[in-house]
């Protein structure tokens, strides 16, 4: 089973500094990694799939890329409602699998 | 406006069985790969099956970790995907989530998430 292993845990950073969040995988996924962001009490919302791609609605300040074992979804100018949990999740093996998260807080 | 909408979740003792429903509206549920993931304490967010559509056979799909215990299915008549757990043990304490899966890839990232039902197994 493949592993994803985020970091940091946690990331504290003002409104309008850029956050980079990163996801490990134990084998190469190709670009087949997706980002997800959960704030408290919601359900998680798709930010990025394939690695690079925005899904639709998604504010132009998310970011993915990298390819193979190591990717980084960026925030470029963070925003106060940006302060959630960020999931990595890969799909191109079975089980599908997430990693633990990274929390964002805005101070 | 897309809706999923978990039922049947509470609490059950070690052994047990439950029947999770998710009723959805707001998009072709015969064409979409549906899915659920559950959110524990000590692991995060964990997928737990999948069922494809009618035109890939129904094809479902689990983790070691409930094979043979939980099952996935689907009424298209119904718009309904249901999760049935048997023999569950209190690391099956959750929160459920029902999930779409976004034709984007391959329907295996998320597109659309119920709010999830809170499973407690506990004697």
């Amino acid at each position: 089973e493949i592993v994803l292993t985020q970091s940091p845990g946690t990331l504290s950073l003002s409104p309008g500094e850029r956050a980079t969040l990163s996801c490990r995988a134990s084998q190469s996924l190709s670009i087949y990694l997706a980002w997800y962001q959960q704030k408290p009490g919601q359900a998680p919302r798709l930010l990025i799939y394939e690695a690079s791609s925005r899904a639709p609605g998604i504010p132009a300040r998310f970011s993915g890329s990298g390819s193979g074992t190591d990717f980084t979804l960026t925030i470029s100018s963070l925003e106060p409602e940006d302060s959630a949990v960020y999931y990595c999740q890969q799909r191109i093996s079975w089980p599908q699998a997430f990693g633990q998260g990274t929390k964002v807080e805005i101070k | 406006e897309v809706q999923l909408v978990e039922s049947g979740g509470g609490l059950v003792q070690p052994g047990g069985s439950l029947k999770l429903s998710c009723a959805a509206s707001g998009f072709t549920f015969s064409d979409s790969s549906m899915h659920w993931v559950r959110r524990t304490s000590g692991k995060g967010l964990e997928w737990i099956a999948r069922v494809k559509s009618k035109a890939h056979n129904y094809a479902t799909d689990y983790p070691a970790s409930v094979r043979g215990r939980f099952t996935i299915s689907r009424d298209d008549s119904k718009n309904t995907a249901y999760l049935q757990m048997n023999s569950l043990t209190t690391e099956d304490t959750a929160v459920y989530y029902c999930i779409k899966g976004w034709a984007g890839c391959g329907g295996d990232c998320y597109d659309y998430w119920g709010q999830g039902i809170l499973v407690t197994v506990s004697s």
